[in-house]
C-alpha cells in the first residue's frame, strides 16, 4: 500500500518561502495514473487545493495560490516538492501531500494521504 | 470553482442509530462519460481525511458497508446505517470533475 510523508520546516517567517517535500514509498512516483497534489487546512477550518503535478512535470495550480506556488517533481528520489512563496500568517496551516488518481480525462480525486505537517508563519 | 456546501455543520448520533449527510454542488456533477465525480471523505480526531466512497455511490478498499452514498447532478447524501464509536470525525464532500477540486465546509459527526 502506498505511503506519503511530508517533511520541511514547522517554523517560516513572514515574507520567505515555505519548502515541503513529500516522500512516496510502497509505489512508484512514476506511474501514469496518478497526479501528485498538495492541499493545505488552517486549523480549524476546511480543505484547500494548493496543486498538483504529474510525472512528466507538468502541474496545475489553484488560482487563488497560483502567483506563489511552485510544484516540483524528482522521479530518481520518489519525492515530490511544495514552494510557497511570500507566505503571511495566512498560509499556517497543515499541509498535506496526496495521491490523486485519474479517474478518467480529467476527473481525479484522492485516494491516499500524507499524515499531514503543521507550518506556522510567525516572526 | 465549484462551491460544495454541506448540511447539518454537526450531528450527535446514538451508537446503533443511522446518521445522514446532505452535499449540494453549485453545478452538475455529471461527466460527459456519464459517471459522476463526487466523493466522501471521513477525518478522524487528529488524522488526515480518508476516503470512504468515490464516484457517489462506490466504497472504498477496506470501507464499511454500513456507509452507503447516493444522489445525482447537484445533490448527494452519504449515510452510516448504525454509527459506531469509530465513526466520529468530519465528513467532507469534495467535487473532483473541475479544476480545483473544492471541498464542502464538513460536518462533525460526535457520539451520544
Amino acid at each position: 500500500q502506498v505511503q506519503l510523508q511530508e517533511s520541511g520546516p514547522g517554523l517560516v517567517k513572514p515574507s520567505q518561502t515555505l519548502s515541503l517535500t513529500c516522500t512516496v514509498s510502497g509505489g512508484s512516483i512514476s506511474s501514469g495514473s496518478y497526479y501528485w497534489s498538495w492541499i493545505r487546512q488552517p486549523a480549524g477550518k476546511g480543505l484547500e487545493w494548493i496543486g498538483r503535478i504529474y510525472t512528466s512535470g507538468s502541474t496545475n495550480y489553484n488560482p487563488s495560490l497560483k502567483s506563489r506556488v511552485t510544484i516540483s517533481v524528482d522521479t530518481s528520489k520518489n519525492q515530490f516538492s511544495l514552494k510557497l512563496s511570500s507566505v503571511t500568517a495566512a498560509d499556517t496551516a497543515v499541509y498535506y501531500c496526496a495521491r490523486g488518481k485519474i479517474a478518467a480525462p480529467g476527473p481525479y480525486y484522492f485516494d491516499y494521504w500524507g499524515q499531514g505537517t503543521l507550518v506556522t508563519v510567525s516572526s | 470553482d465549484i462551491v460544495m456546501t454541506q448540511t447539518p455543520l454537526s450531528l450527535s448520533v446514538t451508537p446503533g442509530q443511522p446518521a445522514s449527510i446532505s452535499c449540494k454542488s453549485s453545478q452538475s456533477l455529471l461527466h460527459s462519460d456519464g459517471k459522476t465525480y463526487l466523493y466522501w471523505y471521513l477525518q478522524k480526531p487528529g488524522q488526515s481525511p480518508q476516503l470512504l466512497i468515490y464516484e457517489v455511490s462506490s466504497r472504498f478498499s477496506g470501507v464499511p458497508d454500513r456507509f452507503s452514498g447516493s444522489g445525482s447532478g447537484t445533490d448527494f447524501t452519504l449515510k452510516i446505517s448504525r454509527v459506531e464509536a469509530e465513526d466520529v470525525g468530519v465528513y467532507y464532500c469534495m467535487q473532483g470533475i473541475h479544476l480545483p477540486p473544492t471541498f464542502g465546509g464538513g460536518t462533525k459527526v460526535e457520539i451520544k
